[in-house]
């Protein structure tokens, strides 16, 4: 069974870091691209970021370009993405989330982190 | 960027109705990369339909989805207690963008 787990999320003040983990489990991570998608609070889906399975290339949504990271550690399992000079615009819930292999859809999602900006 | 528009915002009907989903691209999408996802309070969303037209593993045969280009649709046959929540449309021919979504609430 397919499990993405997103940890790290929290409280951080404008201007502030924080890193997002997500560990996966049941299925061969290093084939697969993978992503975050965040959501605003009741608002609607935003992809943030790519990476693809050896970490050669990334994307990201123009709003985050040059203050989040997205990495991975295919020995570990695990996605990160690193989020600097943060803004109250960045308060959202983040999904790990990873595609089908060969296709840009969402076919699994993790449970989501919250990350809140505010002083 | 390709930018998507839902219509209509809320969708009030009631359990056993017909329900039509709207999904348009300011850009015709390459290849029919559209995908619409299901979302519940709390959770994370659910894949429906992806290609356009193509039903995800598990998904009820009420689910269909149509259209290709700019025009895209979500149609529910016939609605069930289980079904109200909010759908939202993804293109992922052309980077990733997500519609606004509707919400499809109690009448």
């Amino acid at each position: 069974e397919v499990q993405l787990v997103e940890s790290g999320g929290g409280l951080v003040q404008p201007g502030g870091s924080l890193r997002l983990s997500c560990a996966a489990s049941g299925f061969t991570f290093s084939s697969y691209w993978m992503s975050w998608v965040r959501q605003a609070p009741g608002k609607g889906l935003e992809w943030v970021a790519n990476i693809k399975q050896d970490g050669s290339e990334k994307y990201y949504v123009d709003s985050v370009k040059g203050r989040f990271t997205i990495s991975r550690d295919n020995a570990k399992n695990s996605l990160y993405l690193q989020m600097n000079s943060l803004r109250a615009e960045d308060t959202a819930v983040y999904y790990c989330a990873r595609g089908p292999g060969g296709s840009w859809y969402v076919l699994y999602w993790g449970q989501g982190a919250l990350v809140t900006v505010s002083s | 960027e390709i930018v998507l528009t839902q219509s209509p915002g809320t969708l009030s009907l009631s359990p056993g109705e017909r329900a039509t989903l709207s999904c348009r691209a300011s850009q015709s999408v390459t290849s029919s990369y559209l995908a619409w996802y299901q979302q519940k309070p709390g959770q994370a969303p659910r894949l429906l339909i992806y290609g356009a037209s193509s039903r995800a593993t598990g998904i009820p045969d009420r689910f269909s989805g149509s259209g290709s280009g700019t025009d895209f649709t979500l149609t529910i046959s016939r609605l069930e207690p289980e079904d109200f929540a909010v759908y939202y449309c993804q293109q992922y021919g052309s980077s990733f963008t997500f519609g606004p979504g509707t919400k499809v609430d109690i009448k």
